[in-house]
């Protein structure tokens, strides 16, 4: 039940984008994406609800293909500041299940100058 | 404004004993998750409060592991007879909602020796 993430890692030189995608077998209610930086705690950066909605965060956005069952990140222009470990979280919502996130095992994403 | 906080940051302790780590939500945040964090692993899932609702416990890996909210604030996870692979760092995180962005604590990172 646990979404899969792809790539696995991504190393970029500053400026290039990336895309991190995230797949579940089981019907979607909501994707949650964040990062963690190493050795801190996971920051919420986005919530995609079913509906294909396309949200935006500064030059880090996202896409949410109901039918699919999956999810893109995408980040544009990369600066340093973007390493991290990229997490998605499944919510297939229904009955007690409601807002439980299943997570990702991660996207390890490496900026470099 | 106080965002969650974890108690112990550090807990050393010895196979077979017994381990409570403490959770103080955001105020006002009815949902309260706790997930596990091996190293350079994903978030796993453990148990999760909502309000007044039954908490889904679908997640704690055996029965040595309960946890408790006293209405919408404070939370504990009880570890009792330690093992070694429970060694992790364990996160808790609050939101407003079931499908809001969750807020994580800075985590209690356990060593079980």
């Amino acid at each position: 039940q646990q979404p899969v993430q792809s790539p696995q890692a991504v190393i970029l030189r500053e400026g290039e984008d990336a895309v991190i995608n995230c797949s579940s077998s089981k019907a979607l209610y909501s994707v949650h994406w964040y990062r963690q930086k190493h050795g801190e705690a996971p920051v919420f950066l986005m919530i995609l609800l079913k509906g294909g909605e396309q949200k935006g965060h500064e030059k880090i956005s996202a896409s949410f293909n109901e039918k699919k069952q999956q999810s893109s990140l995408y980040l544009t222009a990369s600066q340093l500041s973007y390493s991290g470990t990229y997490f998605c979280g499944t919510d297939h919502a229904g009955g007690t299940s409601y807002g439980k996130l299943t997570f990702g095992q991660g996207t390890i994403l490496t900026v470099h100058p | 404004g106080a965002g969650v906080s974890q108690s112990p940051s550090n807990k050393v302790t010895e196979k077979g004993k017994d381990v409570e780590l403490r959770c103080d939500p955001i105020s006002g945040h009815t949902a309260l998750y706790w997930y596990r964090q091996r190293l350079g692993q994903g978030l796993e899932f453990l148990i999760y409060f909502q309000g007044n609702s039954a908490p889904d416990k679908s997640g704690l890996p055996s029965d040595r592991f309960s946890a408790e909210r006293t209405g919408e604030s404070v939370s504990t996870l009880t570890i009792q007879r330690t093992q070694q692979e429970d060694s992790a760092v364990y996160l808790c995180a609050s939101s407003l909602g079931p499908v809001n962005e969750q807020f994580f604590g800075p985590g209690t990172r356990l060593t079980v020796l």
